[in-house]
């Protein structure tokens, strides 16, 4: 396998801040790195993909002003939510692709729970 | 978002049964993936299926690719109280992008 660390792994902030989270792959590089966002009893929704020295590529419905995405280096991504909002709250789970075998596999990282005041 | 639905929902079982539980999509994959997660933690894969009609076991665990490439089940076998968490299935066309189901989330009683 592979493991994937995020930091912080909870953060709590006021309404109209910005907060950045980090995702690394430890023992790795990742190819592409994915930031998934999960609301409370609901499934994983995927936000962006983000490769290493190019702009992130968001999906529909994802604000990429408000969720910035820079991927510095094979094992280093981050996601900023600027101005966050109360509606921001959710669980936020990257992952970083690896190539096992013949195929690609992500690998997930633990998750941070993000409560904006 | 796109998401597969998976059914049931829920599930409420004793220690020792089977379960079962399935994942359709209106639209095909050229891969399906079921993962478990724990509570506050990201998820993790159980299995992978590459090709249309392959079954594939991983301890008490076994799933299948369905040869439409339109659904996939997964079954357990003898539960056990650390089956307790959400699994959900994945699937993947021609990029890494993974589309998750709906999940199922398995309480499993002593």
């Amino acid at each position: 396998g592979a493991v994937v660390s995020q930091h912080p792994s909870r953060v709590i902030c006021k309404s109209g801040t910005s907060v950045k989270i980090e995702c690394r792959s430890l023992d790795f590089q990742a190819t592409t790195m994915f930031w998934y966002r999960q609301f409370p009893k609901k499934s994983l929704m995927l936000m962006a993909t983000s490769n290493e020295g190019s702009k992130a590529t968001y999906e529909q419905g994802v604000e990429k002003d408000k969720f910035l995405i820079n991927h510095a280096s094979l094992t280093l991504s981050t996601l900023t939510v600027t101005s966050a909002h109360p509606e921001d709250s959710s669980f936020y789970i990257c992952s970083g692709t690896k190539r096992e075998g013949l195929h690609n596999e992500q690998f997930f990282g633990p998750g941070t729970r993000l409560t904006v005041l | 978002g796109q998401q597969l639905n998976q059914s049931p929902q829920s599930m409420f079982i004793q220690e020792g049964e089977d379960v079962s539980m399935n994942c359709t999509s209106s639209s095909i994959f050229n891969t399906w993936l079921w993962y478990k997660q724990d509570p506050g933690e990201g998820p993790v894969l159980l299995i992978a299926l590459y090709k249309a009609g392959e079954l594939t076991s991983n301890g008490r665990l076994t799933a299948q690719f369905g040869i439409t490439r339109k659904d996939s089940f997964l079954n357990i076998s003898a539960s056990i109280p650390s089956d307790v968490g959400i699994y959900f299935c994945a699937g993947q066309l021609h990029t890494d992008k993974l589309i998750f189901g709906t999940g199922t989330r398995l309480q499993v009683f002593p």
